[in-house]
């Protein structure tokens, strides 16, 4: 079964800073992994995801995320922070099962609460 | 289009009432979804329709009844609620299910309170 755990429940950075939020997840088969942004009292909008291929992927708004198998992590970065950014960020794989059978639940991590400071 | 609508955007309701939320898309997904979510947690699943048929139900009580009546339409039936089941119900759609690389498109959510 696969798992996500987010490092931080809050970060807060300055406006034009870098942000990173840290997200490493468990599976023991190729993981599909993704980034939702849930900004206050609104739905979810997905960032960016991993499926095959290449590891650093772009995402909208300025965010990317690296898949590195080794570390068992997806961090999301954007090289420099605006106010706009401020929001609740989920780390979320998709449920495969123990032996890669495909069920498609997002399995979210915690949640890492983005301030941005001007 | 790539928008889930939903209504209402707030409801309160006390424990006696039967309310319903809906949920809309025009993408052809065959997926639909509904999550609880509480304040400060992520979202929680409570049903997925596939081809407009009951897929899963995690363990959701009867008070919450779900329907399907055609591939665009989720409604969320309300009836006797408890205090504790006010929350954000937010709607997802897919393109279908158990494709686990396929993206939920969320809707804005339903704020509900339970009094």
């Amino acid at each position: 079964a696969q798992s996500v755990t987010q490092l931080g429940s809050h970060v807060s950075v300055s406006e034009g800073a870098l942000v990173l939020l840290r997200c490493n997840y468990s599976s023991s088969v190729p993981p599909y992994l993704f980034w939702y942004v849930q900004y206050p009292n609104q739905g979810l909008q997905l960032l960016l995801k991993y499926t095959t291929g290449a590891t650093l992927v772009k995402g909208i708004n300025g965010f990317e995320a690296e898949f590195k198998k080794s570390e068992t992590s997806f961090h999301l970065t954007k090289p420099s922070a605006h106010m706009s950014d401020a929001a609740e960020y989920f780390c979320a794989v998709s449920d495969r099962g123990n032996y890669g059978g495909s069920q498609g639940n997002l399995i979210f991590g915690k949640g890492t609460k983005l301030s941005v400071k001007p | 289009d790539t928008e889930v609508t939903q209504t209402p955007k707030h409801l309160v309701m006390g424990m006696t009432n039967k309310k319903s939320l809906k949920c809309e898309q025009h993408m052809g997904h065959r997926a639909m979804y509904w999550y609880k979510q509480k304040a400060k947690k992520p979202p929680e699943l409570m049903f997925v329709y596939s081809y407009e048929k009951l897929s899963i139900n995690e363990s959701v009580p009867s008070r919450f009844s779900p329907e399907c009546p055609n591939s665009s339409l989720l409604n969320l039936h309300l009836h006797a609620l408890q205090p504790e089941d006010s929350a954000l119900y937010l709607c997802a759609s897919s393109q279908d299910y158990g494709t686990p690389y396929n993206e939920q498109f969320f809707g804005p959510g339903t704020r509900l309170t339970v009094l």
